[in-house]
């Protein structure tokens, strides 16, 4: 069975400061994982994701995150934040091959607050 | 290349009724999966179709259900809705081997 953990329902920062959301996952096979993000009334944008290629990803708008299999742990970073960064953030596991693709665990979401 | 488009927007039904939403897949992607939002929440894995046939489902009743149509699109249906139906109801596409879906906007469903 996955689950994802993601600590703090809400991260608020400065415009300019770093961003850093945390996401824990369970997996008993070697997973996929993802982070998207949620604007309102809107649907979900992928991020990036983690294929079991490099451990550190970069993705869309400055975004980042590492996947560090011995803390099963998979946070996001920016190093400064925007105020149009100001969203709800999803982290995703899945899981590989088969019939699994496309079947995503997620977890309750982060909501980040920008301030001027 | 189309993305996926999810119809209605936003609907609103009386406990006990049936509803039917709908689902068009991005171009050339055979598989769908849905999802329910609720307030508050994470989404969650409803059902995936691929090729017509159900492929996977997560833990919902069997009032509900779905189907994909020969284009790859796709309909949810839920029947005997209940308040706690009340969600953002995802649909998202992709192909096999692809592990990250894309996702339409949704369909915001209120039961009163």
């Amino acid at each position: 069975a996955q689950s994802v953990t993601q600590l703090g329902s809400h991260v608020s920062v400065s415009e300019g400061a770093l961003v850093l959301l945390r996401c824990n996952y369970s997996s008993s096979v070697p997973p996929y994982l993802f982070w998207y993000v949620q604007y309102p009334n809107q649907g979900l944008q992928l991020l990036l994701k983690y294929t079991s290629a490099a451990t550190l990803v970069k993705g869309i708008n400055g975004f980042e995150a590492e996947f560090k299999k011995s803390e099963t742990s998979f946070h996001l970073t920016k190093p400064s934040a925007h105020m149009s960064d100001a969203a709800e953030y999803f982290c995703a596991v899945g899981w590989a091959g088969g019939t699994s693709y496309g079947k995503l665990t997620f977890g309750q979401g982060t909501i980040l607050t920008v301030h001027p | 290349e189309t993305g996926v488009t999810q119809s209605p927007t936003h609907l609103i039904k009386t406990r006990g009724q049936q509803v039917t939403l709908r689902c068009s897949s991005q171009s050339g992607h055979n598989t769908v999966s849905w999802y329910q939002q609720a307030l508050g929440q994470g989404p969650q894995f409803i059902f995936q179709y691929y090729r017509e046939e159900e492929n996977g489902r997560g833990n919902f009743p069997p009032r509900f259900s779905g189907l994909q149509f020969p284009n790859y699109s796709s309909e949810l249906n839920v029947n005997a809705l209940e308040l706690d139906d009340s969600a953002l109801y995802l649909c998202a596409s992709s192909i096999p081997g692809q592990p990250d879906p894309h996702f339409g906007n949704g369909t915001r469903l209120t039961v009163t």
